[in-house]
């Protein structure tokens, strides 16, 4: 049975701290690695990996892909209260580009 | 630009009464669509996929029925709602049917079952 998991599930940090991510997935057919942040409502697009080694980097967001250890993470510099929300990870397996989610990493980001 | 549309935004209803949650994008063709749930503090779970008109795949055994009358327009309908049917209920699309797509989420709708 395919499965993605994230870790840590939640964390509190305060305002300018780095936060890492995890992402460790055992999936049949890997094809890509999505990251997703989501707020109150709709999760948001951050990032897409298929290639292990490239960073993928946006403002304070960076993310990168282990294809060798089958893990993902995410790293979020000099935090803001605005980074505040749940971080999902989902893979790929398909080529209907169906997502299988992880539980999520909660991001609180204290003042 | 691509957007997409969700609506009841918030439901609530009892036991056993029917449901249907209606998604629609605009500004894109032919889009694979899928709905999805999370439940309280979880991740999300795919319920439905289509890659197009009347073609739906479930991916789970549940309570629920989805329905794509037409290219942008998904349907997510329950005959009698269960308890267990509660949740933040979310619609995506991705062009067409290449899993290097990202998949764009509407706003959801938060269905309360009492």
């Amino acid at each position: 049975e395919d499965k993605v998991v994230q870790s840590p599930l939640s964390l509190v940090v305060h305002e300018g701290d780095t936060v890492t991510l995890n992402c460790s997935y055992e999936v049949t057919n890997f094809r890509s690695l999505l990251w997703y942040k989501q707020e109150k409502k709709a999760p948001t697009f951050l990032f897409m990996l298929t290639s292990s080694g490239i960073e993928k980097k946006s403002g304070r967001l960076s993310s990168i892909l282990d294809k060798k250890e089958l893990s993902s993470i995410l790293n979020i510099t000099a935090t803001q209260t605005g980074d505040s929300a749940i971080y999902l990870c989902a893979v790929t397996t398909d080529s209907w580009g169906k997502l299988q989610f992880g539980a999520g990493t909660q991001v609180v980001v204290t003042p | 630009s691509q957007t997409i549309h969700q609506w009841p935004a918030t439901l609530v209803q009892p036991v056993g009464s029917p449901l249907s949650l209606e998604c629609t994008v605009e500004g894109t063709s032919n889009p694979n669509l899928y709905w999805y749930r999370q439940a309280a503090g979880r991740g999300l779970q795919l319920l439905f996929y289509s890659i197009g008109i009347d073609q739906i795949s479930s991916e789970v055994p549940q309570n629920l029925s989805a329905s794509r009358p037409q290219d942008r327009q998904f349907i997510l309908s329950s005959k009698k709602l269960l308890l267990s049917d509660s949740g933040f209920y979310l619609c995506a699309w991705s062009l067409d049917a290449n899993s290097y797509n990202e998949q764009f989420f509407g706003p959801g709708t938060r269905l309360t079952v009492l």
